[in-house]
């Protein structure tokens, strides 16, 4: 079957560095989304990988690596508005997207 | 980035009634959305694929007859929820992709909440 792994909750200090991990199994590949979502409100979209390796966008940062099936989510200078549930999604052979049941992520002044 | 836009963003009903959810491309054409339900502190979980001119793909486990779905136009889809029941009360989210058929990051309505009394 298809699974999506990642800790259900993290928590963090203001300023500091979170890794939130993401491990996968599923039938064909095909990328890998980060979605933030805010309690009460709707996913936006963060990253996407497809090749092995880091991409990075400002304070975020995603990695993948294809053949171990991870991949991780690094927040950077955390704020406190960087609370909120992240989610894992694997697109898989059918382009369809699998989620995760996503991390929560509660940062500390 | 693309706008989806739901309506309405909250809706209270009584059991046994319908409710319909819309669901828009604002700002480009959507030949593909995705409906999505969100019960309190889980994950999304998907429930149908509506495709436009064409009949909606459900998911294993959502009943049709029960979660109505018609994608009249490229840029509209609606949900309708019939004879609802309070178990029926959740966050109902659409998606629609850019593109269709390929590895493209979905954009996201603001979501409906629905309670059923």
């Amino acid at each position: 079957g298809q699974n999506i792994d990642q800790p259900t909750e993290m928590t963090a200090t203001e300023g500091a560095i979170v890794q939130i991990n993401c491990t996968y199994q599923t039938s064909g590949f095909n990328g890998l989304f980060w979605y933030q979502q805010h309690a009460g409100e709707a996913p936006t979209f963060l990253s996407y990988n497809v090749l092995d390796g880091l991409e990075e966008k400002g304070r975020f940062s995603s990695f993948l690596s294809r053949s171990k099936g991870y991949s991780y989510l690094l927040l950077k200078e955390l704020q406190m508005k960087d609370s909120a549930s992240y989610l894992c999604a694997v697109m898989d052979s059918n382009y369809q997207l699998i989620w995760g049941a996503g991390t929560k992520l509660i940062i500390k002044p | 980035g693309a706008v989806v836009s739901q309506h309405p963003s909250w809706v209270i009903c009584k059991s046994g009634t319908s409710v319909k959810i819309e669901c828009r491309s604002l700002d480009f054409q959507a030949t593909t959305m995705f409906w999505y339900r969100q019960f309190p502190k889980q994950s999304l979980m998907l429930m149908a694929t509506s495709n436009e001119g064409s009949k909606a793909t459900y998911e294993q486990g959502v009943e049709k007859d029960k979660f109505l779905i018609n994608h009249a136009s490229l840029t509209l889809s609606t949900l309708t929820v019939t004879s609802a029941h309070p178990e029926d009360s959740s966050f109902y989210i659409c998606s629609a992709p850019l593109l269709a058929g390929g590895p493209h990051e979905q954009y996201f309505g603001p979501g409906t909440r629905l309670t059923v009394t």
